[in-house]
């Protein structure tokens, strides 16, 4: 059965903080990893990982994927309040990239 | 990036009714969609995959007879949940399966979400 485990499960931080959000996998035909943020909606694309140790970045986001350790990390340097949302890891696998979706990290950013 | 609609974005109905929730894919054909379902304070879980001109693939303890699928064209697929009970509110989210010009890579791309109550 597919698994993901993300951690940790919520965060409160300060703006101009920088957070580390981890998330673990064990996926059957691994295509691709994705990273959601949601806030009071569907969840928005952040980031599609497909190869392993390759960082992507998006101003203060970035991400990064270990296909060994089936392990990807997300960090968020210079928190802002707006980051506030529940941050999901999903990994892509089969045929048909079905997605499974970690509980998720809920982020808080204080001023 | 592709845009997936979903109709309508909330709905209230009275127990025992059924609701349809249309999935669109608006400028990309997916012979593949997701339907998602989302209870407060908790992650997405898959309810079924829906594959264009096919019957759709349920997830375990998922009812087919409860939560109807039809894929119907590319752009379109529909969720229809029979006879709904409180215990069926929920956000609902479908997402569609493309690959965007650009990208050698199929992508996952989200609908808005459809949240139903029902009283």
């Amino acid at each position: 059965e597919d698994k993901v485990v993300q951690s940790p499960l919520s965060l409160v931080v300060h703006e101009g903080d920088t957070v580390t959000l981890n998330c673990s996998y064990e996926v059957t035909n691994f295509r691709s990893l994705l990273w959601y943020k949601q806030e009071k909606k569907a969840p928005t694309f952040l980031f599609m990982l497909t190869s392993s140790g390759i960082e992507k970045k998006s101003g203060r986001l970035s991400s990064i994927l270990d296909k060994k350790e089936l392990f990807s990390i997300l960090n968020i340097t210079a928190t802002q309040t707006g980051d506030s949302a529940v941050y999901l890891c999903a990994p892509a696998g089969g045929s048909n990239y079905k997605l499974t979706f970690g509980k998720g990290t809920l982020l808080t950013v204080n001023p | 990036g592709a845009v997936v609609s979903q109709h309508p974005s909330w709905v209230i109905c009275k127990s025992g009714t059924s609701v349809k929730i249309e999935c669109r894919s608006l400028d990309f054909q997916a012979t593949t969609m997701f339907w998602y379902r989302q209870f407060p304070k908790q992650s997405l879980m898959l309810m079924a995959t829906s594959n264009e001109g096919s019957k759709a693939t349920y997830e375990q303890g998922v009812e087919k007879d409860k939560f109807l699928i039809n894929h119907a064209s590319l752009t379109l697929s529909t969720l229809t949940v029979t006879s709904a009970h409180p215990e069926d509110s929920s956000f609902y989210i479908c997402s569609a399966l493309g690959q965007p010009a650009v990208s050698s890579y199929n992508e996952q791309f989200f609908g808005p979400g459809t949240r139903l109550t029902v009283l």
